[in-house]
């Protein structure tokens, strides 16, 4: 499985759009981009989840280049509610193995 | 019911204590996990079912010991647990193997003294 490079934490303000970018230089060709949001005491919750160009749903878009060694989320207008733990994962669990393999994560803090 | 849920939410043990994390789902989904997550630390995989039976032992100590009595069901089993076994204990569930989203419950919060 790649191995994610993310910033350890984000500041922002309510109402602006965050972009939080995950390095991910050895991902391979089979593998997809997938983005969990964790709140304190509380277990993880998927986000977005994407292979090429761009995904969008209700809550995120999820950006990535021609060359997939990066990958970066958006989080439109912002609220404080949106503060927590933002863990970005690559793998296409080889052998269909159900590892999920969570890096450090970026805590997102943001202000009001 | 898009939900997981885990019981108890709290639990204290001493350590020579047995006692059982319990987990469950009804979104028939056929693949569950148990993840142990440490103070502002991710979580870390311990074990996978795939229809009940298990398929990844992330080389857990024995002191932990999962059960999957049938689909909707997960448990795990501690006795002679180490206080640095105290932790945020993670329940998940897929409908399949692979890249399939992985729904987790709230957690166990487990402290041994």
């Amino acid at each position: 499985l790649a191995k994610t490079t993310q910033p350890i934490s984000m500041d922002s303000y309510e109402g602006q759009e965050v972009n939080i970018t995950c390095s991910h230089n050895n991902i391979d060709t089979n593998d997809y981009i997938t983005w969990y949001q964790q709140f304190p005491s509380q277990g993880p919750r998927f986000i977005i989840q994407g292979y090429k160009t761009k995904v969008t749903n209700e809550v995120a878009s999820l950006f990535i280049p021609a060359d997939r060694k990066s990958s970066t989320l958006s989080l439109p207008r912002v609220s404080l509610s949106d503060t927590a733990v933002y863990y970005c994962l690559v793998g296409d669990n080889p052998g269909n193995t159900g590892k999920l393999i969570f890096g450090q994560g970026t805590t997102l803090q943001v202000k009001p | 019911d898009t939900e997981v849920t885990q019981t108890p939410k709290h639990l204290v043990m001493g350590m020579t204590n047995k006692k059982s994390l319990k987990c469950e789902q009804h979104m028939g989904h056929r693949a569950m996990y148990w993840y142990k997550q440490k103070a502002k630390k991710p979580p870390e995989l311990m074990f996978v079912y795939s229809y009940e039976k298990l398929s990844i032992n992330e080389s857990v100590p024995s002191r932990f010991s999962p059960e999957c009595p049938n689909s909707s069901l997960l448990n795990l089993h501690l006795h002679a647990l180490q206080p640095e076994d105290s932790a945020l204990y993670l329940c998940a569930s897929s409908s399949g193997l692979g890249r399939n989203e992985q729904f987790f419950g709230p957690g166990t919060r487990l402290t041994v003294l």
